[in-house]
């Protein structure tokens, strides 16, 4: 594998289902992003972590919640979402002090 | 706050030069990128601009000027594969490195 992947690559679930969102990145980065696409919008940045410390949290709604273990692992744990969640999920990560990010190929989400 | 803005869709003929224009406020500027984006799949990296003027990547081009707050994107020799949307991003810095994105432009290629 390289670049960064996403599992699964697309995600149909209930409001009352937990799911989670899976990133990994092959390119020894150190910072890595969760953005949300919704259809006619701009891409959103939901959360950055810089060496597995979350730094920014763009008030995102809690029934989002990060998970970074690692520097080549973030995850996102989904629980009690709404239809309007329902999203492309796309992961980036880059190096710290770069401001080129590189991206996945994203999770397409529909909450029903 | 941040704004930016970008036309919501192009059409264009194969073999044609397109330019796409972006325009922005914000509150702290570290460089401007552009990416693709086909249907479905994650966007690409196409160019970055941190200082005013032209940098030139094959048959694609960017612009800069920061004091207009203003870039383009111009694609030459245009390809069926070419179209896409075309996202307008600025980096605002600090330490979270946060890119903020345009709406995207859809560019059509048509035969």
């Amino acid at each position: 594998e390289t670049g960064v992947t996403q599992t699964p690559r697309h995600l149909v679930m209930g409001m009352t289902n937990k799911k989670s969102l899976k990133c990994e990145q092959h390119l020894g980065h150190n910072a890595m992003y969760w953005y949300k696409q919704s259809a006619k919008k701009p891409l959103e940045l939901m959360f950055v972590y810089n060496f597995k410390e979350q730094t920014e949290n763009n008030s995102v709604p809690s029934r989002f919640s990060p998970e970074c273990p690692n520097s080549s692992h973030l995850f996102l744990h989904l629980h009690t979402l709404q239809p309007e969640d329902s999203a492309l999920y796309l992961c980036a990560s880059s190096f710290r002090d770069s401001n080129e990010q590189f991206f996945g190929p994203g999770t397409r989400l529909t909450v029903l | 706050g941040q704004n930016i803005d970008q036309p919501t869709e192009m059409t264009a003929t194969e073999g044609a030069i397109v330019q796409i224009n972006c325009t922005y406020q914000t509150s702290g500027f570290n460089g401007l990128f552009w990416y693709q984006q086909h249907a479905g799949e994650a966007p690409t990296f196409l160019s970055y601009n941190v200082l005013d003027g032209l940098e030139e990547k094959g048959r694609f081009s960017s612009f800069l000027s920061r004091s207009k707050g203003y870039s383009y994107l111009l694609l030459k020799e245009l390809q069926m594969k070419d179209s896409a949307s075309y996202l307008c991003a600025v980096i605002s810095g600090g330490s979270a490195r946060q890119l903020t994105f345009g709406s995207g432009t859809q560019l059509t290629v048509l035969p």
